[in-house]
């Protein structure tokens, strides 16, 4: 079946513009999560869904950051205004709906900020 | 707060040899812990995961782990590396007590297996 797809793979921006990540996940999994990794880095937590709702929105870095998750599905992360430090592989993760079950990636977005 | 250490950055095995990547946590409650690897140019892949019952467990690819409450460590390990295990594996720990799903990486052991 399809896994975790995440659009776009590659995306260079201007310093100030807006970006929109997108997710897809894998269909049926309740939960999605959103980490960055920065290169070679570990995984940085940002935030998860379970359903359409984040209980935990500690992980963002900003108030330049916003996440949202419709129909219980696809996820859009935005970062607003963005800054060079925003440069990082940004992740999307899901899983079925217990803390107990692992978590399928999608490939990535490789975000870029001039 | 629930974190992970994974104290090595870079394990280095030769191949046929056995391999341990370590991994410590702390959470206030019971941990759910997983291990994941990255391969080069390839998405996050689960490995094996401990949530509860027996301390070893066994995962893809011949891989296995072992729970220690008292250390609170999740070790990974292998009896014979081989070359293609050649990666960054990640140490990733969620809290049982809190419900969530919040879930928190170590930065990452890359391990290389020279043949």
């Amino acid at each position: 079946g399809a896994g975790v797809s995440q659009s776009p793979s590659n995306k260079v921006t201007e310093k100030g513009k807006d970006v929109e990540l997108r997710c897809d996940p894998i269909s049926g999994h309740t939960a999605l999560y959103w980490y960055r990794q920065s290169l070679g880095q570990g995984l940085e937590f940002l935030i998860y869904f379970q359903g359409n709702s984040a209980p935990d929105k500690s992980g963002l870095p900003s108030d330049r950051f916003s996440a949202e998750r419709t129909g219980g599905s696809v996820s859009t992360l935005t970062i607003q205004r963005t800054q060079q430090e925003d440069s990082a592989v940004y992740l999307c993760a899901s899983s079925l709906g217990f803390p107990s079950n692992e978590q399928f990636f999608g490939p990535g977005t490789r975000l870029t900020v001039l | 707060a629930q974190s992970v250490a994974q104290p090595e950055d870079q394990v280095n095995v030769a191949e046929g040899n056995p391999l341990t990547v370590k991994c410590t946590y702390s959470v206030s409650g019971n941990p759910y812990l997983f291990w994941y690897v990255q391969y080069p140019n390839r998405g996050l892949q689960f490995l094996l995961k401990y949530i509860t019952g027996d301390n070893l467990v066994k995962g893809s690819y011949g891989f296995e782990a072992e729970f220690n409450k008292s250390q609170t460590s999740f070790h990974l390990k292998k009896p014979s590396a081989l070359v293609s295990d050649s990666a960054l594996y990640f140490c990733a720990v969620r809290d049982s007590n809190t419900g969530g799903f919040k879930t928190i990486f170590g930065a990452g052991t890359r391990l290389f297996v020279k043949a």
